[in-house]
């Protein structure tokens, strides 16, 4: 149980283009997905949190009009990464929160997505 | 004073003994903590989480959380080479949104 799948796993685009990472959470309901980027040999920095059915809410110096999420369903969130530029090539990753039992909150990560931006 | 704190290793403990990872954290009202492994290259991997003080077993894991001082920690048993990865801290520091704030990881090193 508690599976989450992410695509594309990787993604080689040119600077300046968009690209869309999808997150789903294939055997749980997931009210909340988190976005992650890891820099080489650094740790998980969060992105923003992504509610279902509102706007996601953004830590603090992710640029929301650069990195645009949506949370349609409760299964599914997207990011898309607008105007792709070298400086955004990093592993992307998502989590989702399982709330159900007594797994309490527990976040469980998605695959990741490796972006290169050329 | 980093939230979450790890020390970044390499630990490197031969094959068969005890590995004992530690993590502290800096505030006092966290309410969750958790175990995850990442190998090199993928996504974290979630090993346990614990709540209350004290130890909780899983297989051949044992979380050990201590809210007067701020400390959790995992131990290993019989560490295997394929137990070799980077080990994250991470704790829900709570004030809404139950966003979990990560540790920068201890590289574990199970060697033959």
């Amino acid at each position: 149980g508690a599976v989450v799948s992410q695509h594309p796993s990787r993604v080689i685009c040119k600077s300046g283009t968009s690209v869309k990472i999808e997150c789903r959470s294939l055997d749980f309901q997931a009210t909340t997905m988190f976005w992650y980027r890891q820099f080489p040999k650094q740790s998980l920095m969060l992105m923003a949190t992504s509610n279902e059915g509102s706007k996601a809410t953004y830590e603090q110096g992710v640029e929301k009009d650069k990195f645009l999420i949506n949370h349609a369903s409760l299964t599914l969130s997207t990011l898309t990464v607008t105007s792709a530029h070298p400086e955004d090539s990093s592993f992307y990753i998502c989590s989702a929160r399982d709330r159900t039992g007594s797994k309490a909150d527990t976040q469980y990560f998605g695959p990741g997505t490796r972006l290169t931006v050329l | 004073q980093k939230e979450v704190e790890q020390n970044s290793g390499p630990l490197s403990v031969p094959e068969g003994a005890i590995a004992s990872l530690n993590c502290t954290y800096s505030d006092r009202g966290s309410q969750s903590f958790f175990w995850y492994r990442q190998y090199s290259g993928k996504s974290p991997e979630l090993i346990m989480f614990i709540y209350s003080n004290g130890d909780k077993e899983d297989g051949r894991f044992t979380a050990q959380l201590n809210k007067a001082s701020q400390y959790v920690s995992l131990l290993i048993r019989d560490s295997q080479p394929s137990d070799s990865a980077t080990y994250l801290c991470a704790v829900n520091i709570g004030g809404g949104g139950n966003k979990l704030t990560f540790g920068t990881g201890t590289q574990l090193k199970v060697e033959l």
